[in-house]
């Protein structure tokens, strides 16, 4: 079963504005992941922020987690139209599903020129 | 240049036919890892493995075998079990299980006739 849901499903914006994304999941987790997926591509690997975090940068994204909550949110500041993709949330649970990530179903992000 | 490779990139097979699905590092990680990928869905895991010849089932391993006889390699084999077999299959390897990102092949999209 998807542990990690992300919202909103689609998401359109201009070039210039900021782009969030979050990511819920139900059980405890080890570390959540983010990656990104041009369109029939493979994916690419944008942070991994362990349990015991609270915020990670890596340039223009800025990542989130709550574990009170269970959710975690991805920032992108001053979108480009290249950021256009999918983003993906993935949870590594941690105990017996130690480094088995459990994906999201995405978020499509259009950045428009 | 590292990194890890999947052939072929389309590939198509009868109904009832077994076929492999290749993916190769020379990232020098111990795990490698497949999933599944249908029309807007995320990733669903397949099998992965922690070093050689030591391998586990992941969510979705029916109708599907795996060999890990090298570091390096990690074929995935459909087989004529698997009801369903059209979909994107991505091959993913870590340095170590659970503990880093992964890093993804480029994606073998199978078709059924």
């Amino acid at each position: 079963s998807q542990q990690g849901e992300e919202d909103p499903q689609a998401l359109s914006i201009q070039e210039g504005e900021n782009a969030t994304m979050n990511c819920s999941y139900k059980t405890s987790i080890n570390n959540l992941q983010w990656y990104r997926q041009n369109s029939g591509r493979g994916l690419v690997h944008l942070i991994l922020i362990r349990s015991n975090e609270r915020e990670k940068h890596s340039g223009r994204l800025r990542v989130t987690l709550d574990t009170s909550k269970k959710s975690s949110s991805l920032l992108i500041t001053a979108s480009r139209a290249a950021d256009t993709a999918s983003y993906f949330c993935a949870t590594d649970g941690g105990g017996t599903s130690y480094g088995k990530l459990t994906f999201g179903q995405g978020t499509i992000l259009t950045v428009h020129p | 240049d590292g990194g890890i490779t999947q052939s072929p990139k389309y590939l198509f097979r009868k109904e009832g036919q077994n076929v492999t699905l290749s993916c190769e590092q020379n990232l020098n990680h111990d795990a490698m890892y497949w999933y599944r990928q249908d029309p807007g869905q995320g990733l669903r895991l397949i099998y992965y493995s922690q070093i050689v010849n030591d391998f586990q089932k992941g969510d979705i391993a029916e109708g599907y075998s795996v060999s890990r006889e090298k570091k390096e390699s990690f074929p995935l084999t459909v087989t004529s079990a698997q009801k369903n077999p059209t979909a994107f299959y991505l091959c993913a390897s870590s340095l170590r299980q659970g503990r880093d990102e992964q890093f993804f092949g480029p994606g073998t999209r199978l078709t059924v006739l």
